[in-house]
């Protein structure tokens, strides 16, 4: 029973390159969420999916980013243009159901941007 | 601002002793608060989780105590090993799971 699957583990970007960040859910799970965490800092909301939809996307930067859930295969955060800020470490998180309190958290994608 | 945060950043313990990790709160609508641990270079992991309807809840070693009147959540950790040794972040839930996350303590623990 493999648990939230994040890849790859660790990416490396140059300025002005895309990034892109996969997360598979839990089986079972339809809703994902996507949290970035900056050194010595607590994890930040970013988005929130169901299949195919976004549920909520308030933790978003309104630039560069985006995300999708397809109905099939695994969940994306696109970055665009990368830049230093954004290095980061990304994990993903799942849930069987809306409202579900506790999330399932991935290893985490640490992005690193040159 | 976050509405969950933490009033140490680090807490040394020596192994063996009881560890005792805090947490306070603003949104006094929150009805629902995680704690999590996170070893380096991995996800959160879950280890106990708490309702605004109780007041304690125990685990194996571990013991989540809330109280609504001063919005503060503590961890305690018995008999603490080297293996305890991480982050401990305490998550908020609002509606719609979306979790606020403290800024973390990290714990060590002298053998």
């Amino acid at each position: 029973n493999a648990g939230v699957m994040q890849n790859p583990r660790h990416l490396v970007r140059r300025r002005g390159q895309e990034a892109r960040l996969r997360c598979s859910p839990m089986k079972g799970h339809s809703h994902v969420y996507w949290y970035r965490q900056l050194p010595e800092e607590g994890l930040k909301f970013m988005v929130y999916l169901q299949k195919e939809n976004i549920i909520d996307e308030s933790g978003m930067p309104k630039e560069r980013f985006s995300a999708e859930f397809p109905k099939e295969g695994p969940s994306i955060l696109r970055i665009q243009q990368v830049v230093r800020g954004d290095s980061a470490a990304y994990f993903c998180a799942s849930s069987p159901r809306s409202h579900f309190e506790k999330l399932f958290f991935g290893s985490g994608t640490q992005l690193s941007v040159l | 601002g976050e509405s969950v945060g933490l009033h140490l950043p680090t807490l040394s313990v020596q192994e063996g002793d009881n560890s005792i990790i805090n947490c306070a709160y603003s949104n006094s609508a929150s009805d629902y608060f995680i704690w999590y641990k996170q070893e380096s270079g991995k996800g959160p992991q879950f280890i106990i989780d708490i309702r605004s309807n109780m007041d304690k809840r125990q685990g194996q070693r571990v013991t989540v105590l809330l109280n609504k009147t001063v919005k503060h959540l503590s961890l305690q950790i018995a008999a603490t090993q080297p293996g305890d040794s991480a982050v401990y972040f305490c998550a908020e839930n609002t509606q719609g799971g979306k979790l606020i996350f403290g800024q973390g303590t990290e714990l060590s623990v002298k053998p």
